[in-house]
């Protein structure tokens, strides 16, 4: 059974351009939730998505959105990045029936 | 609202030595409880976890205890390995899947 895919792995961005990250669930997965690691923030939830809709959202600025696909693939988009923004993005899906989150290996970027 | 609260890393112990590595939370209710486990270049994995007071998880020699009275759930193991060594987090669950994560300990074990 395939894990939690994101893609690209990593990524270098200057201050100002946008970036969008792609997350493929586990098959059978319908929750999709993303979290940012940072060493000086630890682990921050930004959001989670359920069937297409935003179910929940952290505490970030509105630069950082996202949306779920009808494959229960979902996308993060951050605009206008700064240098605060570099991170490593961390996508999870959810067990139906259990919902253990299950990690992907995360998107790394660096925003120069 | 909820919080979780680790030890600082970095621990380093040599092999076969025994682990412990506090983790205390605050939250209304009584959410369920996880430690999570990074190993370099990658994501977190479940390590274990327990859903209600007074259930143990245990998972590959870890194990953890949810405690109600002092709000903790300390992660430990009785003789550690080298291949051990990561970064460990403890978390709660809120809604949905927020989970709120601490900010980590790194493990080191030496031969």
């Amino acid at each position: 059974k395939a894990g939690v895919t994101q893609t690209p792995r990593y990524l270098i961005k200057t201050r100002g351009q946008q970036v969008t990250l792609s997350c493929s669930p586990i098959s059978g997965h319908r929750s999709v939730s993303w979290y940012q690691q940072t060493p000086g923030q630890g682990l921050q939830f930004l959001f989670e998505y359920f069937s297409e809709t935003q179910r929940n959202k952290g505490n970030f600025p509105g630069r950082f959105s996202g949306r779920q696909f009808s494959n229960s693939r979902s996308e993060m988009n951050v605009s206008t990045l700064e240098l605060g923004d570099s991170a490593l993005y961390l996508c999870a899906s959810s067990a139906p029936r259990t919902g253990e989150l299950f990690f992907g290996e995360g998107s790394r970027l660096t925003v120069l | 609202g909820n919080s979780v609260t680790q030890m600082e890393g970095p621990v380093t112990l040599s092999e076969e030595a025994f682990l412990t590595i506090n983790c205390t939370y605050t939250a209304t209710g009584y959410p369920s409880l996880f430690w999570y486990v990074q190993y370099p270049g990658e994501g977190l994995q479940l390590l274990l976890k327990a859903t209600k007071a007074d259930d143990k998880g245990s998972n590959k020699g870890f194990e953890a205890t949810y405690r109600k009275e002092t709000t903790s759930f300390h992660l430990e193991k009785g003789s550690v390995q080298v291949s051990d060594s990561a970064v460990y987090f403890c978390a709660l669950a809120g809604t949905a899947s927020k989970l709120t994560f601490g900010t980590g300990t790194r493990l080191q074990v030496t031969l």
